[in-house]
């Protein structure tokens, strides 16, 4: 069993819709949680980062995080085609160590 | 801010040949740099640890004669892809980890292409 599980896709959505990308995680000793989004041929780009259980909002971006289920959730609120690209969660432990990452979860925004 | 960059962007080479690539943080200094590669339709794969003036963390499995890195100061950390060979072919994606006050987390590079010939 991995580590993070996370769905690969692809996900289709229409333009304006709400999208939920999420991810299960198996070692209850990580604690810090980031979605970082990368588009094709490109390195990621952070999106959000928490460290505590609830959620995190940043613009049209939330991040929850529920540390009892061991699970996480970036929400896209009024998706855009420019959102269209490979969302990754990665978490690790402590402050210094490495990042876990999920296989990532293609979203594809149609107009 | 928290501004990576990558030299080059792509590069083909020869087999045989050794190809260097830099990861640069531009607007902040980093202790830590991680390289990792990846391969079409799969994520990151982490190479090694990189640490400023120490010997670097390789993972398991990566060969540290064959990937050498280099970490001379806060700024700039070096992968040499040493004797490259066509199954050394990947895109090769470097961070950098922020030190102090805030929040610290992992600023990626744009990448580098390799293609190997």
């Amino acid at each position: 069993q991995k580590e993070v599980e996370q769905d690969p896709g692809p996900l289709s959505v229409p333009e304006g819709a709400i999208v939920s990308l999420n991810c299960t995680y198996s070692n209850s000793a990580f604690q810090y949680f980031m979605w970082y989004r990368q588009y094709s041929r490109k390195g990621p780009e952070l999106l959000m980062y928490t460290y505590s259980s609830g959620n995190k909002e940043d613009g049209r971006f939330t991040a929850q995080v529920d540390k009892s289920s061991k699970y996480i959730s970036l929400f896209i609120r009024d998706s855009q085609p420019s959102d269209s690209a490979t969302y990754l969660c990665a978490m690790r432990i402590g402050t210094a160590s490495k990042l876990t990452f999920g296989t990532g979860t293609r979203l594809q925004v149609t107009l | 801010g928290a501004v990576v960059s990558q030299h080059p962007s792509w590069v083909i080479c020869k087999s045989g040949t050794s190809v260097k690539i830099e990861c640069r943080s531009l607007d902040f200094q980093a202790t830590t740099m991680f390289w990792y590669r990846q391969f079409p339709k799969q994520s990151l794969m982490l190479m090694a640890t990189s640490n400023e003036g120490s010997k670097a963390t390789y993972e398991q499995g990566v060969e540290k004669d064959k990937f050498l890195i280099n970490h001379a100061s806060l700024t700039l950390s070096t992968l040499t892809v040493t004797s490259a060979h066509p199954e050394d072919s990947s895109f090769y994606i470097c961070s950098a980890q922020t030190d102090g006050a805030y929040q610290e987390t992992q600023y990626f590079g744009p990448g580098t292409r390799l293609l190997v010939l």
